[in-house]
């Protein structure tokens, strides 16, 4: 199966909003998460079933699906949210898919 | 608190087995799913394949079979065996553990893997 589609990076200024796509998702089932990773650290999970946030992640992390579009805002952006953002997604028939990551930039 | 701590060999030649092995500790098998979970160098994640603590297993269809992951209840680990490992097996290994399908909410440090003849 192809990769969920994301854009190879996005970029903001501290204190903004940005938000990160992720086409490609089956919106049959309400599975997708979403992973922060820093250089040479494991993933961390912030976003699962579309909306949901583990605790102790920050408010300032929403997820949010349209179709098959699976987006994750981050708000107030502060300079340790600079990092890789991966989605996932469950497509069915027992598989899981990964999107090609997302670099966040903060200026 | 769940921590998983993983090992296993990190340079391997072509046509070799890649084994890697996850320990659980602070928590049991039951009522999840453990998974594997690479990462290309400079690249995204992928999804390798997962287990049950019954033993039931699911696989990345682009592995082609050579992945097979097994689990050991009595010492708290499982594990991953890649056969016939080529260049484009070199990544990052990591063991993780999902609270549902795709939300892995534990991981392991990682191990990279490198395939060199």
């Amino acid at each position: 199966q192809s990769a969920l589609t994301q854009p190879a990076s996005v970029s903001g200024s501290p204190g903004q909003s940005i938000t990160i796509s992720c086409t490609g998702t089956n919106s049959d089932y309400n599975l997708v998460s979403w992973f922060q990773q820093h250089p040479g650290k494991a993933p961390k999970l912030v976003i699962y079933e579309v909306t949901q946030r583990p605790s102790g992640v920050s408010s300032r992390f929403s997820g949010s699906r349209s179709g098959n579009t699976a987006s994750l805002t981050i708000s107030g952006l502060q300079a340790e949210d600079e990092a890789d953002y991966h989605c996932c997604s469950y497509q069915g028939n027992n598989q899981v898919i990964f999107g090609g990551g997302t670099q966040l930039t903060v200026l | 608190q769940v921590q998983l701590q993983q090992w296993g060999a990190g340079l391997l030649k072509p046509s070799e087995t890649l084994a890697l092995t996850c320990a659980v500790y602070g928590g049991s098998f039951s009522g999840h799913y453990w998974s594997w979970i690479r990462q290309p160098p400079g690249k995204g994640l992928e999804w390798i394949g997962e287990i049950n603590y019954r033993g039931a297993t699911n696989y990345n269809p682009s592995l082609k079979s050579r992945a097979t992951i097994s689990i050991d209840t009595s010492t708290n680990q499982f594990s991953l065996h890649l056969n016939s490992v080529t260049a484009a097996d070199t990544a990052v290994y990591f063991c993780a553990r999902s609270l549902l399908l795709t939300a892995y909410i534990t991981w392991g440090q990682g191990t990279l893997a490198t395939v060199s003849s």
